[in-house]
């Protein structure tokens, strides 16, 4: 009964280098959450995703930053031409039904970014 | 624009004692509200929540307190065990129709024995 899985769970990239992060929910969860958690902050929300759906990147920057979740295989954050400032913790959570007012999420255990 | 606050980044309690962290929200679409706990280098893992429309949850030693007015709830522990030690998300849903969740900052609390 494997819970969220995330890896890399500690990545190094140069300024300008891609940075792609994967994300397993757990299994029958169909709904991926991406957060990211900056140096001293709390969790921020970035983009929530059903298979094959982007429904909500309210939080995702405009530019660089994207992300996917397809029918087969994990949800990937990509972000390209990393810079400095995306050094940070970044946390999926998957939930196996959009509930309102609140779906439970299920954390895993982030990926740690570091750009050099 | 920081829509829940957690003012205190740190919390020192004696073991035994009871140890109350804070949270304040400023959005009144807000409809349920969660506590998280988080160990260094894991995840959050979820601790207890409470509906807008309750005004008290408790769940063993962690009872959670909803004041709607005041825009305000804490996360009460008693007695509180050095395993309590950690870092507490307060985090809050429903200001949209898509379930994410807006933490606040954290308080870290410490349990000495």
């Amino acid at each position: 009964n494997a819970g969220v899985m995330q890896n890399p769970r500690h990545l190094v990239r140069r300024r300008g280098q891609e940075a792609r992060l994967r994300c397993s929910p757990m299994k029958g969860h169909s709904h991926v959450y991406w957060y990211r958690q900056l140096p001293e902050e709390g969790l921020k929300f970035m983009v929530y995703l059903q298979k094959e759906n982007i429904i909500d990147e309210s939080g995702m920057p405009k530019e660089r930053f994207s992300a996917e979740f397809p029918k087969e295989g994990p949800s990937i954050l990509r972000i390209q031409q990393v810079v400095r400032g995306d050094s940070a913790a970044y946390f999926c959570a998957s939930s196996p039904r959009m509930a309102e007012p609140y779906n439970e999420q299920f954390f895993g255990p982030g990926t740690r970014l570091t750009v050099l | 624009d920081q829509q829940v606050k957690q003012n205190s980044p740190s919390l020192s309690v004696q073991e035994g004692r009871i140890s109350i962290l804070n949270c304040d929200y400023t959005n009144s679409m807000f409809d349920y509200f969660l506590w998280y706990k988080k160990y260094p280098a894991e995840g959050p893992t979820f601790l207890i929540s409470i509906s807008s429309i309750k005004d008290k949850n408790e769940d063993g030693r962690f009872t959670v307190f909803l004041n709607k007015s005041a825009k305000h709830l804490s996360l009460h522990i008693v007695p509180s065990q050095p395993g309590d030690s950690a870092v507490y998300f307060c985090a809050a849903s429903g200001s949209s129709n898509t379930g994410k969740l807006i933490f606040g900052q954290g308080t870290t609390l410490q349990v000495k024995p």
